[in-house]
């Protein structure tokens, strides 16, 4: 069973630039959780999507934002991008109350 | 509101010895699971034990199990017969029932297996 893909493995922008993410889901799981792995702040919990719906998000700006496409898919899109959104971005999907991530995308912003 | 808590930011033993991690947390929930997520150096985090809070018997997953005590609102990891690819940051995380507020982290514990 393949497991939770993201992509692209690295993107770099420049500050003010938009940047979007991709995530994939474990076949069968309908939700997907992005979470923001920034040095010195740990991982943070940025937004949920269930069933095509945001469901909640962390106390991140609205200029983090996503969606969630009918075959459970997901894009994250940071825009007005800032130096310190340099950070690991990682995506897990969820059938139940267990999370499992993907590799993550590593973005720098110049 | 959750948080949880690692104590050690880094630990060090010999392979083939045991190692305990240290976690606590704070929650107002009712229910809730507890999870330990392995992240090495190729950064994808992998699930390593989860518990679930209304559950009194502790999770074991081979070399791992959990040393959890409600009252006292621990969680923590012990690897039996440590091995080189155990070299890893260990994070405790915890999430309510339906998982709304995502997975409240700990800054992780960064764990050496030394040959």
């Amino acid at each position: 069973e393949a497991g939770v893909t993201q992509s692209p493995t690295h993107l770099i922008k420049t500050r003010g630039q938009q940047a979007t993410l991709r995530c994939s889901p474990i076949s069968g799981h309908t939700s997907v959780y992005w979470y923001q792995q920034a040095l010195g702040l740990g991982l943070q919990f940025l937004l949920w999507y269930d069933e095509g719906e945001e469901r909640n998000r962390g106390n991140f700006p609205p200029r983090f934002s996503g969606r969630q496409f009918p075959n459970y898919s997901s894009e994250l899109n940071v825009n007005a991008l800032e130096l310190e959104d340099s950070a690991l971005y990682l995506c897990a999907s969820s059938a139940g109350d267990t999370q499992y991530f993907g590799p993550g995308t590593r973005l720098t912003v110049l | 509101a959750q948080t949880v808590t690692q104590s050690q930011p880094e630990m060090s033993v010999q392979e083939a010895e045991t190692v305990t991690l240290s976690c606590t947390y704070d929650t107002s929930e009712n229910n809730y699971y507890l999870f330990w997520y392995k992240q090495p150096p190729s950064r994808q985090m992998i699930l390593v034990i989860r518990q679930e809070a209304y559950k009194q018997q502790n999770a074991t997953e081979n070399r791992f199990s959990v040393n959890f005590q409600k009252a006292a609102k621990s969680f923590s990891l012990k690897i039996s017969d440590s091995q080189l690819g155990d070299t890893a940051m260990y994070f405790c995380a915890s999430a309510p029932l339906g998982g709304a507020d995502g997975l409240t982290f700990g800054k992780g514990t960064h764990l050496i297996i030394q040959p």
